[in-house]
């Protein structure tokens, strides 16, 4: 959906760089998940967030990865020291509350680790 | 605990019928099915909550059985623009379980 902004659409880093993805939501949402995609994959949960708040980071690895959405400004995914796996696409999902209605996704940011 | 999703794959010719089933070990809250073109972002179709109802978009349309735990999208004289991904998502009916897991997909292929 043309409302859920994610930037950037492409980038490449370097193995051990920092790689930070935002999303901002469509207008009036207040909770964004993130999700990871691999080539020829599903859609693999990373983490549900409210403003200011984490809901979920379940399927967050323990190490590297951090995810905010502060009060003001986008979500923002960072992935420290990247290696090579960490190539995929990264997409989020913006929706109006938890009481689950529909979730929109943005158009993605391709990550390649090189 | 992701959903399930059968079949992986399905090749249709153009007006013909196909069903993708989309099954939980968990009580569901909400059934949310989207399809992906490659390349492409996830496209929402519709969202099903408990209940058993069933909703329709275009000649798509998709049922929920709450007990079951189960849901199923019915493409209906499929058209070449179906062809895609077809993902369902849920959220379960556990307290504190918010997230929405997508199950492996779907890979329709509509040819003419």
């Amino acid at each position: 959906n043309a409302g859920v902004m994610q930037n950037p659409r492409h980038l490449v880093r370097r193995r051990g760089q920092e790689a930070r993805l935002r999303c901002s939501p469509m207008k009036g949402h207040s909770h964004v998940y993130w999700y990871r995609q691999l080539p020829e994959e599903g859609l693999k949960f990373m983490v549900y967030l409210q403003k200011e708040n984490i809901i979920d980071e379940s399927g967050m690895p323990k190490e590297r990865f951090s995810a905010e959405f502060p009060k003001e400004g986008p979500s923002i995914l960072r992935i420290q020291q990247v290696v090579r796996g960490d190539s995929a696409a990264y997409f989020c999902a913006s929706s109006p509350g938890r009481e689950t209605v529909e979730a929109f996704f943005g158009q993605g940011t391709r990550l390649t680790v090189v | 605990q992701q959903p399930v999703q059968s079949p992986q794959a399905v090749i249709l010719r153009e007006g013909e019928d196909a069903v993708i089933n989309c099954s939980s070990s968990k009580a569901l809250y909400s059934v949310h099915w989207y399809r992906q073109k490659h390349g492409e972002a996830p496209v929402f179709l519709m969202i099903l909550l408990k209940g058993g109802e069933q909703k329709g978009h275009d000649k798509i349309s998709a049922s929920f059985n709450e007990k079951k735990q189960q849901s199923s999208l019915y493409l209906t004289a499929s058209q070449l623009s179906y062809s895609g991904t077809y993902f369902c998502g849920t959220v379960s009916g556990e307290l504190d379980d918010y997230k929405l897991s997508f199950g492996a997909g779907t890979t329709v292929t509509v040819r003419a």
